[in-house]
């Protein structure tokens, strides 16, 4: 069965810190890749996706994400935190051989950003 | 512009009780989406439905839970009757059309506690 990877569970890092969440799946078709956060007391909301062209693709609030195919991986990262980006970060995987979108989401991973 | 509408917030009942949770989609919405959130895992899809049309249930438990959504609209999504197991959280998303490339936009979810 199709499934997303997120490496870390918990990271805690100062503010300033760069950050780096790791996404794998496992998956052979072709994808389209995606990150939801979710911020304490709010519901999810899309932070930033990949269909085609560019791998490296910009989202929201300085983050940004890279497509690397031959590693089935769709890391997200932000040169530095802040104190407002603590929340739950959620990698998710839509498998495009249906034509709909059914989502395939990861654990996700709770960024703590300490002021 | 409004966003999904969930309700209720929070509900706390004891097992073999039926409970029933209420989504309202973003306006001109067509296609909407039932998840289920578990302690500690991200976002599993229940059910999609396109205008009123059920188009995926394969991962509905159909032998404790129905949904329906009448008129094309409003959902509801029932378990009947509710065992210990079924608590976690219950999210509704909607999207312009059920296409990969339409963003889902989350509710904020419903917190189930069955006792």
């Amino acid at each position: 069965a199709q499934s997303v990877s997120q490496h870390n569970h918990h990271v805690i890092l100062s503010e300033a810190a760069s950050l780096e969440l790791g996404c794998n799946y496992s998956y052979g078709g072709t994808v389209n890749l995606f990150w939801y956060v979710q911020y304490p007391g709010q519901h999810l909301q899309l932070l930033l996706k990949y269909f085609s062209g560019d791998p490296l693709v910009k989202g929201i609030k300085g983050f940004e994400a890279e497509f690397i195919k031959s590693k089935f991986s769709f890391n997200l990262r932000k040169p530095s935190v802040q104190w407002s980006d603590t929340a739950e970060y959620f990698c998710a995987v839509n498998l495009m051989n249906t034509g709909f979108q059914k989502l395939v989401f990861g654990t996700g991973t709770r960024l703590l950003v300490s002021p | 512009e409004a966003g999904v509408v969930q309700s209720p917030r929070y509900k706390i009942i004891e097992k073999k009780q039926p409970v029933a949770f209420w989504c309202n989609p973003i306006s001109g919405h067509n296609t909407l989406y039932w998840y289920l959130q578990n302690l500690g895992q991200g976002p599993e899809l229940l059910i999609r439905y396109e205008n009123e049309e059920a188009v995926d249930d394969s991962q509905l438990p159909k032998d404790r839970f129905s949904a329906e959504r009448l008129k094309g609209v409003d959902s509801t999504l029932k378990i009947q009757p509710a065992e210990l197991g079924d608590s976690a959280v219950y999210l509704c998303a909607s999207s312009l059309g059920g296409s990969s490339w339409n963003e889902q936009f989350f509710g904020p979810g419903t917190r189930l506690t069955v006792l």
